[in-house]
C-alpha cells in the first residue's frame, strides 16, 4: 500500500524547535519530489517546502524561509522538516505529500497525489 | 507570488443538485492548475489535474475545465459524501499556492 505517515508534532513554546519527519511506504521513493503543505485551525491549506528526487532543488515558502529547513534520506525513505525560531502562527496540522508529474493536455502536470494523516504542531507559552 | 481566488467561499446545495466551483488566479498558469477534496479531519484528496484530467478512481461526475487565469470545477449530480470543502492549487510557478476553499455543505 502506498503510505505516508507523518511524526514528530507536538506542543512547543515560541522560539523553539521541532523536526518532523515523513515515512514513506509503497512506491519507489527516490523518484518523487517531496512537499510539506500544513493547514491552520481552522483555515485553508498552505505548501510549505518542496525538495525534489535527489534534493537538487529545494523551495521554501516565504513565511517559512530563513527558519526551517527541508531534507531527505532516500536510503530511509524519510523526508523531514527541521522548524526553528517556532511561532504561534506556525501552529497548524502538517501534512507530507507525493509530488507527481502526469500526461495531460499540457504535457506533463504536476499535482500532489498522496498525503499522509498530517501531524499537528502547537506552539505556545 | 500567483494568488488564487475561489468562489464562492460558501455553498449550500441538495443531493441531486449541479455545482460549479470557480477558481481564478492572479495570472496565467496554462493548465497547471489541481483540485483538492477535504473533509474534516482528513488529508486533502486529489481530483483533478492539469486543470481538466480526472484523477484515477475518482467518479465521473467531477469534472475540470479552464486555462490561463479561470478554472471551474463542477459536480454534475451532488452525492451525500461530496459535501466537504474544495481547494485549487496552481503548480505552474514556486511558491505554489492554494485558493482559500469553497466548503460545500447541505442545504
Amino acid at each position: 500500500e502506498v503510505q505516508l505517515v507523518e511524526s514528530g508534532g507536538g506542543l512547543v513554546k515560541p522560539g523553539g524547535s521541532l523536526r518532523l519527519s515523513c515515512a514513506a511506504s509503497g512506491f519507489t521513493f527516490s523518484d518523487y519530489s517531496m512537499n510539506w503543505v500544513r493547514q491552520a485551525p481552522g483555515k485553508g491549506l498552505e505548501w510549505v517546502s518542496s525538495i525534489s528526487s535527489s534534493s537538487d532543488y529545494i523551495y521554501y515558502a516565504d513565511s517559512v524561509k530563513g527558519r526551517v529547513i527541508i531534507s531527505r534520506d532516500n536510503a530511509k525513505n524519510s523526508v523531514s522538516l527541521q522548524m526553528n525560531s517556532l511561532r504561534a502562527d506556525d501552529t497548524a496540522v502538517y501534512f507530507c505529500a507525493r509530488k507527481v508529474a502526469k500526461l495531460c493536455v499540457a504535457g506533463s502536470c504536476d499535482a500532489f497525489d498522496i498525503w499522509g494523516q498530517g501531524t499537528m504542531v502547537t506552539v505556545s507559552s | 507570488d500567483i494568488q488564487l481566488t475561489q468562489s464562492p467561499s460558501f455553498l449550500s446545495a441538495s443531493v441531486g443538485d449541479r455545482v460549479s466551483f470557480t477558481c481564478r488566479a492572479s495570472q496565467g498558469i496554462s493548465s497547471y492548475l489541481a483540485w483538492y477534496q477535504q473533509k474534516p479531519g482528513k488529508a486533502p484528496k486529489l481530483l483533478i489535474y492539469g486543470a481538466s484530467t480526472l484523477q484515477s478512481g475518482v467518479p465521473s461526475r467531477f469534472s475540470g475545465s479552464g486555462s490561463g487565469t479561470q478554472f471551474t470545477l463542477t459536480i454534475s449530480s451532488l452525492q451525500p459524501e461530496d459535501f466537504a470543502t474544495y481547494y485549487c492549487q496552481q503548480l505552474n510557478f514556486y511558491p505554489y499556492t492554494f485558493g482559500q476553499g469553497t466548503k460545500l455543505d447541505i442545504k
